[in-house]
C-alpha cells in the first residue's frame, strides 16, 4: 500500500537548519508530483512547496522563499525539504503528500503522518 | 495569492443530519478545488477533487459542487466518524491555498 514516512524533525534554535526527508513506497514515485504542507499548533493547513515528478519544476510559498528548498531523489523514492534560517513561526507539523498526478497542479491524495519541527531558543 | 474563505468556521450538528459547508475563492479557479478531512492528531485525507470527484475509498455520503468562485461540500447524513475539521484547497494557481477550515462536531 502507499506509504509516506517523514523524518528529520526536532527542536532547533532560530537561525539554524534542518533537513526533512520523506521516504515513500507502494507506488511509482516518478508518476507523482510531491508536496510539503505544514500546520502550526492549533492552526490550519499551509501549503509550503511542490516539486514536479522529475524535479524539473519547483515552487515554494512566499513565506519560506529564499530559506526552504524542495528536492527529490527518484532513485531512492524520497523527497526532501531543506530548511535554513529557521524562525519561531516555522514551528509546525510538516506533512509530506503525494500529488494525485504528475503535474504540480493537482491535489494531494496520500499523506504521511507528519514530523514536528519546533524552532525555539 | 488566491484567498480561500469557508463558512461556517464551526458547526454543531447531530448524527443523521445533512451538513453543508461553503468555500469561496477570491478569483475564478474553475473546478480546481479539493476538500480534505482532518481528525485530531491525524494527517488530512483527500475526499473530493476537481470540485465534485469522489476520491478512491471516500464514502458516497460526501459530495461537492460549484465552480468558478463558489463551492459547496455536503455530507448527506452525518456519521459519528465524520466528526473532524474540513478544509477546501484551490490548486488552480500557486501557491495552492487552503481555506481556514470548518470544525464539525456533535
Amino acid at each position: 500500500q502507499v506509504q509516506l514516512v517523514e523524518s528529520g524533525g526536532g527542536v532547533v534554535q532560530p537561525g539554524r537548519s534542518l533537513r526533512l526527508s520523506c521516504a515513500t513506497s507502494g507506488f511509482t514515485f516518478t508518476n507523482h508530483a510531491m508536496t510539503w504542507v505544514r500546520q502550526a499548533p492549533g492552526k490550519g493547513l499551509e501549503w509550503v512547496a511542490v516539486i514536479s515528478y522529475d524535479g524539473g519544476n519547483k515552487y515554494v510559498a512566499d513565506s519560506v522563499k529564499g530559506r526552504f528548498t524542495i528536492s527529490r531523489e527518484n532513485s531512492k523514492n524520497t523527497v526532501f525539504l531543506q530548511m535554513n534560517s529557521l524562525r519561531p513561526e516555522d514551528t509546525a507539523v510538516y506533512y509530506c503528500a503525494r500529488g494525485r498526478t504528475t503535474t504540480n497542479f493537482s491535489p494531494q491524495d496520500s499523506w504521511g503522518q507528519g514530523t514536528l519541527v519546533t524552532v525555539s531558543s | 495569492d488566491i484567498q480561500m474563505t469557508q463558512s461556517p468556521s464551526s458547526l454543531s450538528t447531530s448524527v443523521g443530519d445533512r451538513v453543508t459547508i461553503t468555500c469561496q475563492a477570491s478569483q475564478d479557479i474553475g473546478h480546481y478545488l479539493s476538500w480534505y478531512q482532518q481528525k485530531p492528531g491525524k494527517a488530512p485525507k483527500l475526499l473530493i477533487y476537481d470540485e465534485s470527484q469522489l476520491d478512491t475509498g471516500a464514502p458516497s455520503r460526501f459530495s461537492g459542487s460549484g465552480s468558478g468562485t463558489s463551492f459547496t461540500f455536503t455530507i448527506s447524513s452525518l456519521q459519528p466518524e465524520d466528526i473532524a475539521t474540513y478544509y477546501c484547497q484551490q490548486y488552480d494557481d500557486l501557491p495552492f491555498t487552503f481555506g481556514p477550515g470548518t470544525k464539525v462536531d456533535v
